[in-house]
């Protein structure tokens, strides 16, 4: 089935850095969203992006929607402890109900 | 509102039996997804539904199969459990975005 690539697929930095992480497909889509889920939870909605080229912010979150509508990027800034969990890209094919999730990117914050 | 709720939380099977996932939104959103979710992998869409009375199938429907006979309820029913089912499986729905529940965990030996 189709899927979407999502890097990297683990991170671990140190409280207070900066981290970025994307996604691509060969699929286009008309909405990007950006989910994080914590052990044991469902995945809970960070941002939603609607238009091609749109930057939204979230508190320390931010997010585009790439120009070529197949693929996404977000960014979290001055990472603290409770950042830690999995953040899944999601992006809902064009003309369709449907949405494709990412991997999902495994985040570790080291105090 | 209490939002997306699933029952049960936890759910053993044995092979071959067959059992119900529920799902229920008070948000009064047409469109509702259930999804599983297998260890370290992101979510696979099982089946859709645009509104009551419509459904239709996601990325790997088989072995499985929903109703949606309101609004509100979206039930997930698997037949012939096997052990490939085991996984967990979120329910979700929408309007301009999508808000998930907190998964059923299932097992089947």
């Amino acid at each position: 089935g189709q899927q979407l690539n999502q890097s990297p697929q683990s991170m671990f930095i140190q409280e207070g850095e900066d981290v970025s992480m994307n996604c691509t497909s060969s699929s286009i889509f008309n909405t990007w969203l950006w989910y994080k889920q914590d052990p044991g939870e469902g995945p809970v909605l960070l941002i939603a992006l609607y238009k091609a080229g749109e930057l939204t912010s979230n508190g320390r979150l931010t997010a585009q929607f790439g120009i070529t509508r197949k693929d996404s990027f977000l960014n979290i800034s001055a990472s603290i402890p409770s950042d830690v969990g999995i953040y899944f890209c999601a992006g809902q094919l064009t003309g369709t109900y449907k949405y494709i999730f990412g991997t999902g990117t495994r985040l570790k914050v080291l105090a | 509102n209490a939002g997306v709720t699933q029952t049960p939380k936890f759910r053993i099977l044995k092979i071959g039996q067959s059992m119900t996932l529920q799902c229920t939104q008070d948000m009064n959103h047409n469109y509702m997804y259930w999804y599983r979710q297998d260890p370290g992998m992101g979510l696979k869409l099982i089946y859709y539904s645009v509104g009551a009375g419509i459904t239709d199938k996601g990325e790997v429907p088989n072995g499985y199969n929903v109703s949606r006979s309101t609004t509100e309820d979206f039930p997930l029913r698997l037949e012939l459990a096997a052990p490939s089912q085991t996984s967990v499986y979120f329910c979700a729905s929408r309007d301009n975005e999508q808000f998930f529940g907190p998964g059923t965990r299932l097992t089947v030996l």
